[in-house]
């Protein structure tokens, strides 16, 4: 079991700039959950997939963040353009379904100058 | 490396009983902060208690409390006088302050029965 695979673990770019968070789920799960986390909001859901498919993005914040999940074994969060509001640690978490428990990954720290 | 091992995936209980949910970390580090969240199915996060490493008094937020036992590596969650709308999915983690690294627990689903 390797785990849910987050990449790029840090991330420092400058405001105005597209940022692509990557997550790659454990094998067979079939939910994927992306969640951000800051010291003032805590952590918050943005969006979450079942079978590949956007069930809610209520969570996500504005039309610059955007998801997809174009196989079952891949998925990505943009933000394009980024702002410094957008610092913080990303996390992926999946599961086998979306209310069995989750595995969460190293979390993306990014950083928008 | 941090760990956070909720060992229970899922529990039922009456309504109006008292449940304790349970969480154990493993950390060479000695000021840590700890948290437990609630998902319920709406999915969004719902922060419901939190403790430093450094205050031996356990935290406390109306029918929550935790019973930290940090020599332990414990953090269990006791919910008192169960309430249908406790029924979610409880998280564990564990925050690292010098470097704000967070590491979460798988959760446990809790349901409340009527």
């Amino acid at each position: 079991d390797a785990g849910v695979i987050q990449s790029p673990r840090h991330e420092v770019t400058e405001m105005g700039q597209e940022v692509t968070l990557r997550c790659k789920p454990i094998s067979g799960h079939n939910s994927l959950f992306w969640y951000r986390q800051t010291m003032m909001r805590g952590l918050e859901l943005l969006i979450y997939f079942n079978n590949n498919v956007p069930i809610d993005d209520s969570g996500m914040p504005e039309d610059r963040f955007s998801a997809k999940m174009p196989n079952a074994s891949f998925s990505t969060l943009k933000i394009q353009p980024s702002e410094p509001r957008d610092s913080a640690v990303y996390f992926c978490a999946s599961s086998l379904t979306d209310d069995q428990p989750q595995h969460f990954g190293d979390g993306t720290r990014l950083s928008i100058l | 490396a941090q760990t956070v091992t909720q060992s229970q995936p899922e529990m039922s209980v009456q309504e109006a009983e008292t449940v304790t949910l349970s969480c154990t970390y493993d950390t060479s580090e000695s000021n840590y902060y700890l948290f437990w969240y609630k998902q319920p199915p709406s999915r969004q996060m719902i922060l419901v208690i939190r403790q430093e490493a450094y205050k031996q008094q356990n935290a406390t937020e109306n029918r929550f409390s935790v019973n930290f036992q940090k020599a332990a590596k414990s953090f269990s969650l006791k919910i008192s006088d169960s309430q249908l709308g406790d029924t979610a999915m409880y998280f564990c983690a564990f925050m690292r302050p010098r470097d704000d690294k967070i590491i979460f627990g798988k959760g446990t689903r809790l349901h409340i029965l009527p």
